[in-house]
């Protein structure tokens, strides 16, 4: 069974500090995706990463994907209220469904 | 371009009973699936559905079916309903590989009473 393990689980944080979410498998992923979800919504895709290696930024979003395919982080810098949910990863496996990680529930306070 | 739409947003049943739940694809996408998201977890794949036949299943039990229309929207049933599956269940849509990304509804909350 392949698995996705994020940390962590939980982060609350001030307005204008840094963060960063883990993504990690024993797996190898064709792509790693990122998604965000809002109280009462459904995931909402931030990203794709299909490369080892590759870094992607999204305004004050940075992702990267491990070199080896097995790993990704999420990197937010001056972290705004706007910022606040539930942060998934998600990977698609070489053969097989899309798999999500338990989550990252980020507060990010005034 | 239209997104994915799911009916209904909320839904109340008593154990035992039988739910249907619909989802309308985003225009284009031929493939849909199903998962199960528990409060503050992510979410659980149970099925997925492409060209109307079941293209892979999550750890679910049989009383979890499906089914996709040649319009391609879907229904997801569950039979004889427990207190656990209660959860908001989520239907993606996608253009074939889950490379791709997949777009999700806003959800149907069932509550199992």
């Amino acid at each position: 069974t392949q698995l996705l393990e994020q940390s962590p689980q939980f982060l609350s944080i001030q307005e204008g500090e840094n963060l960063t979410v883990y993504c990690n498998s024993s797996s190898v992923f064709s792509s790693l995706q990122w998604y965000r979800q809002e109280p009462g919504e459904g995931p909402v895709l931030l990203v794709t990463v299909v490369t080892g290696g590759e870094v992607k930024k999204l305004k004050r979003l940075t992702f990267q994907f491990g070199d080896a395919r097995k790993d990704s982080s999420l990197h937010i810098t001056a972290a705004q209220p706007g910022d606040t949910g539930l942060y998934l990863c998600a990977g698609a496996p070489t053969r097989g469904k899309l798999i999500f990680g338990q989550g990252t529930e980020l507060s990010v306070k005034p | 371009e239209t997104g994915v739409t799911q009916s209904p947003t909320h839904l109340i049943k008593t154990r035992g009973q039988q739910v249907t739940l619909r989802c309308s694809s985003q225009s284009g996408h031929n493939t849909v699936s199903w998962y199960q998201q528990a409060l503050g977890q992510g979410p659980q794949f149970i099925f997925q559905y492409y060209r109307e036949e079941e293209n892979g299943r999550g750890n679910f039990p049989p009383r979890f079916s499906g089914l996709q229309f040649p319009n391609y929207s879907s229904e997801l049933n569950v039979n004889a309903l427990e207190l656990d599956d209660s959860a908001l269940y989520l239907c993606a849509s996608s253009l074939g590989r889950a490379d791709y990304g997949y777009t999700f509804g806003s959800g149907t909350r069932l509550t199992v009473v």
